[in-house]
């Protein structure tokens, strides 16, 4: 299968510092990426679609100027975290759908702790 | 109303068992639905993938859809203790690059 990566695998910050994590597709080009947090014990909240060359679009309650996303190229897009607080403490997981299949690929996720 | 439904458990069961996960959804739209598996601390993985109603079977795991009741699910035969982790569903309204609906997922645990 296709194969998703992210780094870093785990990032610990202090508060109000900025932390950027990367989304890799290894072996195929996504023009559009999903970035998605996930809280202990809960599901996947969509947080953005990340579309290559233009503006990420936001879902509901996202604050897009906290959570900068950059799709630079057809294999890369990364998610910032702004001025981090410890309420930003979660799990981030990037997904890309592979032209011409029906499934999305994930990510092995990123930790983020703010201290 | 969450628009996917899913029992969080935790769901344990003796290794062998047959393990029944289902997901209930409110949107008639959708029309691709998927079953991943998440082990602690790792994104998901792609179990099974199916379109509009019917059956799919993958090995020990059978997903079924009955858009009727907007209702799905995944059954695992032969259960391993490898198969303990948390399992979502998730759907779509269309396939390729779009927005998925996850369900809140269920931690099962295979017990020796």
């Amino acid at each position: 299968g296709a194969v998703v990566s992210q780094h870093p695998s785990w990032v610990i910050c202090k508060s109000g510092t900025s932390v950027k994590i990367e989304c890799r597709s290894l072996d195929f080009q996504a023009t559009t990426m999903f970035w998605y947090r996930q809280f202990p014990k809960q599901s996947l909240m969509l947080m953005a679609t990340s579309n290559e060359g233009s503006k990420a679009t936001y879902e509901q309650g996202v604050e897009k100027d906290k959570f900068l996303i950059n799709h630079a190229s057809l294999t890369l897009s990364t998610l910032t975290v702004t001025s981090a607080h410890p309420e930003d403490s979660s799990f981030y997981i990037c997904s890309a759908p592979r032209q011409g299949a029906n499934e999305q690929f994930f990510g092995p996720g990123t930790r983020l702790t703010v201290l | 109303q969450k628009e996917v439904e899913q029992d969080p458990g935790p769901l344990s069961v003796p290794e062998g068992a047959i393990v029944s996960l289902n997901c209930t959804y409110s949107n008639s739209a959708f029309q691709y639905f998927m079953w991943y598996r998440q082990y602690s601390r790792k994104g998901p993985e792609l179990l099974m993938y199916t379109y509009s109603s019917g059956n799919k079977e993958d090995g020990r795991f059978t997903a079924q859809v009955d858009k009727s009741s907007k209702y799905i699910s995944l059954f695992i035969r032969d259960s391993q203790p490898s198969d303990s982790a948390t399992y979502l569903c998730a759907m779509t309204l269309f396939q390729g690059a779009q927005k998925l609906v996850f369900g809140q997922g269920t931690r099962l645990t295979i017990n020796p």
